[in-house]
């Protein structure tokens, strides 16, 4: 079983949409848990870190449940320039590594 | 803002050559990590290192990978010789402390012939 899983999709939307990804990890000791963003040919962007409690940014709301070992991150409003690939990321504890899934791939259409 | 700087951004290079990657994290990080990412996949960790120690190295292959950080600064990775499969986005990335995000640099983009 990899570490962090997510559906790959594509995520084929239109404007305006809700979307939710899930990913799950198998690390119950995991102790960090973030969103990046890679658009095509770039690198990866924080597009924000999953707290306990959840936490919302703006149109972003991701959630952490770790009894079942889960994140998501719903995107409201889905806008033109959200279409890229969602990456979900663990980080075990203290320093070791980030560990990446495979990421989702969102298309929002107009 | 403060920014990974990585070089090149692109190489292409004949198989059985070396090739060598720079990478000059965000000041003050004391963590930088090199990690690969082959299209459609997410990167996957190389090698991370604690000022100048490495921390985890247990997926470099360590046949024809290495890296330093010699100072705790800037690192180099170097790939010797290299193999139709090295092709990928070498990404380098630095986190300033324990349990907090890491920065990306733009990537190097390597292609072997």
């Amino acid at each position: 079983r990899k570490e962090v899983e997510q559906d790959p999709g594509p995520f084929n939307v239109p404007e305006g949409a809700t979307v939710a990804f899930n990913c799950t990890y198998s690390n119950s000791a995991s102790q960090s848990f973030f969103w990046y963003r890679q658009d095509c040919r770039k690198e990866p962007k924080l597009l924000m870190s999953v707290y306990s409690s959840g936490n919302e940014d703006g149109r972003f709301t991701a959630q952490l449940n770790r009894a079942s070992q889960y994140i998501s991150l719903l995107i409201r409003d889905s806008k033109l320039s959200d279409s890229a690939t969602y990456l979900c990321v663990v980080r075990a504890s203290g320093n070791t590594p980030l560990v990446f899934g495979k990421g989702t791939r969102l298309s929002v259409i107009a | 803002e403060a920014e990974v700087a990585q070089s090149p951004r692109y190489k292409i290079t004949e198989k059985s050559q070396a090739v060598a990657f720079w990478c000059d994290p965000i000041s003050g990080h004391a963590t930088l990590y090199w990690y690969r990412q082959i299209l459609g996949q997410g990167p996957e960790l190389l090698v991370q290192f604690q000022d100048e120690s490495v921390v985890d190295d247990s997926q470099l292959p360590k046949d024809r990978f290495s890296a330093e950080r010699l100072k705790g600064v800037d690192s180099t990775l170097k790939i010797q010789p290299a193999e139709l499969g090295d092709s990928a986005m070498y990404l380098c990335a630095s986190s300033p402390r324990e349990n907090t995000e890491a920065f990306f640099g733009q990537g190097t983009r390597l292609t072997v012939v």
